[in-house]
């Protein structure tokens, strides 16, 4: 079982729509969780990070992270074309010098 | 304020070769993480250097190795080239043992490699 599972779609969704991006873990020891936006051949990009449970917003995106159930997710609201990438989720511990496990991506196409 | 550095952007390489990568971490951080990301995938753990140390290290063979230098850039080398060696090489900077208040792991742009 990998430490941090992610679907990776694709995901197509209609401009304007709520997306809805999630990703499990079995690592309780996580308490960082990050969610990282990369277009095609570019380096991943920090968009989200919280720390163990709760909500944090940002605009159109808000990050949620329910540490009972090891699930984690990402909200975008009123979608874009521009919103047309591939999300990681990564979660680190301070357990092992916060090494930063990445789920597999999720793929999402924004359909104008 | 410089971002994550690397070079080179692509590079194709034979089987058989060795090859170099090098990363120049983001200005005030210390700590230089190596990933892998294969095509659909996401990134893997390679290593982790700081204070000129490897500190921790995924699944990989020991034909990877790297360095870090006083001035904390840092260099992959792959020896032993595989054509399962193809991917985008990730480096990422951080600050050693302060997570948290938004200090995290960014990015540099990539290496692409390709081994025919």
């Amino acid at each position: 079982q990998k430490e941090v599972e992610q679907d990776p779609g694709p995901l197509s969704v209609p401009e304007g729509a709520i997306v809805s991006l999630n990703c499990t873990y079995s690592n309780s020891a996580f308490q960082y969780f990050m969610w990282y936006r990369q277009y095609s051949r570019k380096g991943p990009e920090l968009l989200m990070y919280t720390y163990s449970s709760g909500n944090k917003e940002d605009g159109r995106f808000t990050a949620q992270v329910d540490k009972s159930s090891k699930y984690i997710s990402l909200f975008i609201r009123d979608s874009q074309p521009s919103d047309s990438a591939t999300y990681l989720c990564a979660m680190s511990a301070l357990a092992g010098g916060f090494k930063t496990i990445f789920g597999a991506g999720t793929r999402l196409f924004v359909k104008a | 304020d410089a971002g994550v550095t690397q070079s080179p952007t692509h590079l194709i390489k034979t089987r058989g070769q060795q090859v170099t990568l090098r990363c120049s971490p983001k200005s005030g951080h210390d700590t230089v993480s190596w990933y892998q990301q294969a095509l659909g995938q996401g990134p893997q753990f390679i290593f982790q250097y700081y204070e000129e140390e490897e500190r921790q290290r995924g699944n990989f063979p020991d034909r990877f190795s790297g360095h870090q230098f006083p001035n904390y850039s840092s260099e992959l080398n792959v020896n032993a080239l595989l054509l399962g060696d193809s991917a985008l090489y990730l480096c990422a900077s951080s600050l050693w043992g302060s997570f948290g208040s938004g200090n995290t792991i960014y990015f540099g742009e990539g290496s692409w490699l390709t081994v025919v």
